[in-house]
């Protein structure tokens, strides 16, 4: 089992610009989550899929933000346009189940300058 | 809203020292309880999960118990390794919700 895919590892942009993070779910996993991890904040889920269909993005900061899920086996969250504060590690995870654990990648770390 | 607690926020302790991660929650009213490992640039690994009608889990060294009424769980790591340094993070979900984390306790055991 590969694990839970992300890509890129590192992502390094001017404010302004638009960023893609890649996100492939463990196969049959059911659930897939978005995070962003700061020192100030911790880990804070931006928003949740299940059998592709978004459930919640109340953690998504504005609208600046949005994410996708075309099919089972991918999903992408953008930003457009990035800013500085945007600055953060943001992590996909994927579970089997809602009450299953999660399985998470390791992480796109995104800097804005 | 659901609030997670994690103390101490760091700790540093010698090697083959048995020690204790406190997790402390609002609302008793949860699903499950997590507890997860993270490794320095990497993501989180699940290490055990109790479920709210549960007492304890145990894994290996490490046994995690959940007294929901009181709203506490603690991770019990035996004979500490210099391997088991990293980021320990508790989770709770509340309810048919997603998971809510604490900010983790940064281990670090010394050789």
């Amino acid at each position: 089992d590969a694990g839970v895919i992300q890509s890129p590892r590192h992502e390094v942009t001017e404010m302004g610009q638009e960023v893609t993070l890649r996100c492939k779910p463990i196969s049959g996993h059911d659930y897939l989550f978005w995070y962003r991890q700061t020192m100030m904040r911790g880990l804070e889920l931006l928003i949740y899929f299940n059998n592709n269909v978004p459930i919640d993005d109340s953690g998504m900061p504005e609208d600046r933000f949005s994410a996708k899920m075309p099919n089972a086996s991918f999903s992408t969250l953008k930003i457009q346009p990035s800013e500085p504060r945007d600055s953060a590690v943001y992590f996909c995870a994927s579970s089997l189940s809602g009450d299953q654990p999660q399985h998470f990648g390791d992480g796109t770390r995104l800097s804005i300058l | 809203k659901q609030e997670v607690t994690q103390i101490p926020a760091a700790l540093s302790v010698p090697e083959g020292e048995n020690l204790v991660l406190n997790c402390s929650f609002t609302d008793s009213a949860i699903y499950n309880l997590q507890w997860f490992r993270q490794d320095p640039g990497k993501g989180l690994t699940s290490l055990l999960l109790i479920q709210s009608s549960q007492r304890e889990q145990t894994s290996g060294r490490l046994n995690a118990s959940l007294d929901k009424s009181s709203g506490r769980s603690t991770l019990y790591i035996a004979a500490s390794q210099p391997g088991d340094s990293a980021t320990y993070l508790c989770a709770v979900r509340p309810g048919n919700t997603p998971l809510v984390f604490g900010k983790g306790t940064r281990l670090s055991v010394i050789a």
